[in-house]
């Protein structure tokens, strides 16, 4: 699976919407992007995945650049239950294992 | 529809005994995923399971580990002759099918203390 980047670290106020950046300039054309996030001592979560289009669930919303070198998540009203570890991954069709490769992620603190 | 279960959830073993971590899949799932989480580090892939095989093993230390995922019954991660090194968070994952863009859905882990 391609490697992906993103911020160690970003501060969001309570009820403010929150743009979690991911850069994966070597992405193949048939890599999925995922994101998982991982509350404190708990298990990851899963948030939403995309592959080219720009995606919408009631938990976030996924903005893939055309050239899929890079996406968002964005959270529309962050909360206090939003601050976690929000890990963006790649997974395409040569994994073979088909597990998630997990990096060191970007933490989220929501300030009240 | 019940989550993937993991127990126990808390571990404590001294040096030397045996742990046996369990987890079930959600309904209709059948692949697991084991992952370890060490302290203040991320997760990494330990093996993928499917209904009594053993699919991708890369991920396991290559002694005193093993895992299985019996006809019957929840998948077991099984660590002989624990050492303190084995002190982490052990999460299990299941997910319906194989291929990509499947979801993967976690348990809660469990957390297994070596003193």
């Amino acid at each position: 699976d391609a490697k992906t980047t993103q911020p160690n670290s970003m501060e969001s106020n309570e009820e403010e919407p929150v743009h979690l950046p991911c850069n994966h300039s070597t992405i193949s054309g048939t890599d999925y992007i995922h994101w998982y996030r991982q509350l404190p001592s708990q298990g990851p979560e899963y948030v939403i995945h995309g592959l080219t289009s720009n995606v919408n669930n009631r938990m976030a919303s996924l903005a893939i650049a055309e050239d899929r070198k890079s996406s968002t998540l964005i959270l529309h009203r962050a909360t206090l239950r939003d601050a976690a570890v929000y890990y963006c991954i790649l997974r395409g069709l040569d994994n073979y294992g088909q597990n998630f490769v997990f990096g060191p992620g970007t933490r989220l603190s929501v300030l009240p | 529809n019940a989550g993937v279960m993991q127990n126990p959830r808390h571990l404590v073993r001294r040096r030397g005994q045996e742990a046996r971590l369990r987890c079930s899949p959600m309904k209709g799932h059948s692949h697991v995923y084991w992952y370890r989480q060490l302290p203040e580090e991320g997760l990494k892939f330990m093996v993928y399971l499917q209904k009594e095989n053993i699919i991708d093993e890369s991920g396991m230390p290559k002694e005193r580990f093993s895992a299985e995922f019996p006809k019957e019954g929840p998948s077991i991660l099984r660590i002989q002759q624990v050492v303190r090194g084995d002190s982490a968070a052990y999460f299990c994952a299941s997910s319906r099918d194989r291929a990509p863009p499947s979801e993967q859905y976690f348990g809660p882990g469990t957390r297994l203390t070596v003193t």
